[in-house]
């Protein structure tokens, strides 16, 4: 089946600590990007990649990192700099860059919760 | 620059009534706008979208969605609310050539048996 996946679906934090959260695609996609969604916020831009190797800063992408080293996997880590790092985070792609009609296909997220 | 303003954060109807979700949007391209559906806990899923062939466009589960560019609108309706429907529903617009979207805050809908 091809998709998009992300673990864990439910991961818990300790204040100071530095989380990774996996995403994976196996659609041959060209962009992936990540989200955080808070309750009532809808989803803002952590980060998205447009090419491995290559990423750009979305809107909140202080006290994130990622990297694109491979085409199926862009994973983001989430560090002790974020303060407030509680939320639910999804992963996207999208087939091709520089087609406007893209839609973005989503993963089933991860559930992130600073103890 | 792209914004989308979903004029309702909550909507309530009963099962077997028409349901209608608004969005509107600001563009500064002819834009490519989506919907999506959030059910708890999950990803996202498209409903539909619009890349500038018919105006009124079908999706999936008897939803569908009328552009209207001299309302900058694209409200998202389905005739017949059914208890499944029951979700979180997102308008998005895409920006051009650079791949970026523009999410709408969301509308959750209720429905009541």
């Amino acid at each position: 089946d091809g998709g998009i996946t992300q673990s864990p679906k439910y991961l818990f934090r300790k204040e100071g600590q530095n989380v990774t959260l996996s995403c994976e695609q196996n659609l041959n996609h060209d962009a992936m990007y990540w989200y955080r969604q808070d309750p009532g916020q809808g989803l803002r831009l952590i980060y998205y990649s447009q090419i491995v190797n290559d990423f750009q800063k979305g809107d909140i992408a202080e006290g994130y990192s990622v990297s694109r080293e491979k085409k199926e996997s862009f994973p983001l880590t989430v560090t002790s700099a974020q303060k407030n790092p509680t939320a639910f985070y999804l992963c996207a792609s999208t087939p091709n860059v520089g087609l406007s009609y893209n839609e973005q296909f989503f993963g089933p997220g991860t559930r992130l919760t600073v103890l | 620059a792209q914004s989308v303003t979903q004029l309702d954060s909550h909507v309530s109807v009963s099962e077997g009534t028409p349901v209608l979700l608004r969005c509107n949007y600001s563009s500064s391209y002819s834009p490519s706008l989506f919907w999506y559906v959030q059910h708890p806990n999950k990803g996202l899923q498209l409903l539909l979208k619009y890349t500038s062939a018919a105006t009124l466009v079908k999706g999936i589960n008897g939803f569908e969605a009328e552009f209207k560019k001299s309302e900058t609108s694209f409200h998202l309706t389905k005739p017949s609310a059914h208890m499944s429907d029951a979700a979180e529903y997102f308008c998005v617009v895409s920006e051009g050539n650079f791949n970026k979207f523009y999410f709408g805050s969301g509308t959750k809908l209720n429905v009541k048996p």
